[in-house]
């Protein structure tokens, strides 16, 4: 079975603070995602990635970076923290058969960060 | 752009009642189309898939059909169980994006009662 596996379920952080989020998978995915999932909102795409060193923004990248300087781990990072970042964070990954290929993607179980 | 509308919930049923949760979509191609299902303190997993019209995905006794004429995929099972009781997610995948990008919708809760 694919694992993805997000470093932290649960994370306090203050404000102004730089905060790093953790993914890692073991099935050698090229893809990995980086979601924010609220309430009513359902799960929008922060920043994504098809391969190392390679990286993408989705919907709502605006005070997020991200790294990825190996291909199974995918790093989230939140420069300087804000009370609008206290949100669940899903990761995910997927393997590239090619264009259109529509492979499922595979998730972590989740950190649901508070920023205070 | 693509777009997934799910019907709100929460959906509240007793077991072994039939499930019908309705997922509508927009897309510019061909999309393939997925549900997945969330249990309370997990992140995401597949429930099923389609990838072209009227396809139906099966899985675990849930049926979606990928209806083009009507943009839908609606999720349905016959007998629901309390173990069902979940949030449900409609998704639809980007092909031009090349790399498997999702668009979700909102998600639909559903609680099921002994």
């Amino acid at each position: 079975d694919v694992k993805v596996t997000q470093s932290s379920r649960y994370l306090v952080k203050r404000t102004g603070e730089k905060v790093f989020l953790e993914c890692v998978q073991d099935m050698d995915h090229e893809n990995m995602f980086w979601y924010r999932q609220d309430p009513g909102l359902g799960l929008r795409l922060i920043y994504f990635s098809y391969d190392v060193k390679m990286k993408e923004k989705g919907d709502i990248p605006e005070g997020y970076s991200v790294s990825r300087e190996k291909k199974e781990r995918f790093s989230l990072i939140l420069e300087s923290a804000s009370t609008n970042q206290t949100s669940m964070y899903l990761c995910a990954s997927s393997s590239y058969r090619g264009q259109g290929s529509n492979q499922p993607q595979h998730f972590g179980d989740g950190t649901r960060l508070s920023i205070l | 752009g693509d777009s997934v509308t799910q019907m709100e919930g929460p959906v509240t049923l007793s077991e072994e009642a039939f499930l019908t949760i309705n997922c509508t979509y927009t897309a510019t191609g061909y999309p393939s189309l997925f549900w997945y299902v969330q249990y309370p303190g997990e992140g995401l997993q597949l429930l099923l898939k389609a990838t072209k019209a009227d396809d139906k995905g099966s899985n675990k006794g849930f049926e979606a059909t990928y209806r083009k004429e009507t943009t839908s995929f609606h999720l349905e099972k016959g007998s629901v169980q309390v173990s069902d009781s979940a949030v449900y997610f409609c998704a639809l995948s980007d092909l031009e994006g090349g790399g498997n990008k999702l668009t979700f919708g909102t998600g639909t809760q559903l609680k099921v009662e002994l």
